[in-house]
């Protein structure tokens, strides 16, 4: 079933600007992980943060976590025209391995 | 490389006519997954192995099937395709457990239904 729920739905930034995207779940969870989609691929996982960090880096990502919200961040400096994907987040909850795909934002980086 | 592999990539049926999807992986991951995904929705979880386990989710119509022979393969059997079945089918392997494992995609079959 569907946990997270991404905004926006869409985004188009400039090359070089920042593009950030929101998500925010339901229950309580173990970790939070982010993927990438290019069109018509399967997806590529980004980064993970479990549920006892904050904020996590990997290369030009950041990722936040707000746990008493249920509200996860990323964030996408310095963006590129390869940059161009669908996002999704991802939860897996407390009890169980599975993982609960939001609808995704689809981020559009212009030349 | 280590890999999850999908055949074929394209895939056209008939309305109604029996179709098979594979999936296999060199990672020897304990865990092979089947999702759905629909243009622009989430990727919808069919069902998955846990080694010989079959996990299958509860809203999964009796239409979709899956084998697992190995550890190395895994397929879809879609018993009777209808037109609401046209779409993408991604396979997903991960470790397995409440570790926070990733999962590993192949690049999916395109599923179209005439």
């Amino acid at each position: 079933s569907q946990q997270g729920e991404e905004d926006p739905q869409a985004l188009s930034i400039q090359e070089g600007e920042n593009a950030t995207m929101n998500c925010s779940y339901k229950t309580s969870i173990n970790n939070l992980q982010w993927y990438r989609q290019n069109s018509g691929r399967g997806l590529v996982h980004l980064i993970l943060i479990r549920s006892n960090e904050r904020e996590k880096h990997s290369g030009r990502l950041r990722v936040t976590l707000d746990t008493s919200k249920k509200s996860s961040s990323l964030l996408i400096t310095a963006s590129r025209a390869a940059d161009t994907a669908s996002y999704f987040c991802a939860t897996e909850s407390s009890n169980d391995y599975k993982l609960s795909f939001g609808a995704g934002t689809t981020v559009t980086v212009r030349a | 490389d280590a890999m999850v592999i999908q055949n074929p990539r394209y895939q056209v049926t008939q309305f109604g006519k029996p179709v098979t999807l594979s999936c296999s992986q060199t990672l020897n991951h304990n865990v092979m997954y089947w999702y759905q995904q629909k243009s622009s929705q989430a990727p919808k979880l069919l069902f998955h192995y846990y080694d010989k386990d079959f996990n299958n989710e509860a809203d999964t119509p009796d239409n979709f099937q899956s084998r697992r022979p190995n550890t190395s393969f895994c397929f879809l059997d879609i018993r009777s395709p209808g037109l609401g079945d046209a779409a993408m089918y991604l396979c997903a392997t991960s470790v397995g457990g409440t570790g926070g494992y990733e999962q590993y995609f192949g690049p999916g079959t395109r599923l179209t239904v005439t």
